[in-house]
């Protein structure tokens, strides 16, 4: 059974970083690109960033390019976002998804709140 | 305002078909047969209904189908069951160079009267 399960979630001030981390089980984690997506409260989704499954290629959305860097460690069956210089509008639940070749996500994690309040 | 255009709200009574629209541009939806579609129930997860414009992934009954024209695309809900109430999600890939290279829609309360 494929399971996502996210951390790292929490409350931080605007301006500082905050790292998720989403383990993986239950497929050959190196042979899948991965995503993160958030949802502001409220809101539709968002793509944040992928990665390939040997991180040759990564792509993020304009709105994260700068300040958030998503990795992988396939020993470790692990992918990460390290978010900074975060701002009240990055606000949102946090999904990691199993990506694939056609763009879209086929298992989701339950998702890591993150609140960026002063 | 999202990248993709879906109606805000839908609604249908069981047994009913009810069919959800989402607009996008030909750069994204009119580019690629990349369109997916997610149902999502309040506080869970989205799950992926259709993927490649009208592909279902094993598990997921055929009264969910998906279809394309031009740069909307199209989510049926055939024979409407109460648990089918849910906020449903468009996406499409945007290509490498976009702003996004995955854009998704505003999301769609489907309501089962």
């Amino acid at each position: 059974e494929v399971q996502l399960v996210e951390s790292g979630g929490g409350l931080v001030k605007p301006g500082e970083s905050l790292r998720l981390s989403c383990a993986a089980s239950g497929f050959s984690f190196s042979s899948y690109s991965m995503n993160w997506v958030r949802q502001a409260p409220g809101k539709g989704l968002e793509w944040v960033a992928s990665i390939s499954g040997s991180s040759t290629y990564i792509w993020y959305a304009d709105s994260v390019k700068g300040r958030f860097t998503i990795s992988r460690d396939n020993a470790k069956n692990s992918l990460y976002l390290q978010m900074s210089s975060l701002r009240v509008e990055d606000t949102a639940v946090y999904y990691c998804a199993r990506g694939s070749s056609s763009a879209y996500s086929d298992y989701w994690g339950q998702g890591a709140l993150v609140t960026v309040s002063s | 305002q999202s990248a993709l255009t879906q109606p805000p709200s839908a609604s249908g009574s069981p047994g009913q078909s009810v069919t959800i629209s989402c607009t996008g541009t030909s750069s994204d939806i009119g580019a690629y047969n990349y369109v997916s579609w997610y149902h999502q129930h309040p506080g869970k997860a989205p799950k992926l209904l259709i993927y490649e414009v009208s592909k279902r992934p094993s598990g997921v009954p055929d009264r969910f189908s998906g279809s394309k024209s031009g740069n909307t695309a199209s989510l049926t809900v055939s024979g409407l069951q109460a648990e089918d109430e849910a906020d449903y999600h468009c996406s499409s890939y945007a290509g490498r160079n976009a702003v996004s290279n995955i854009l998704f829609g505003g999301g769609t309360r489907l309501t089962v009267l």
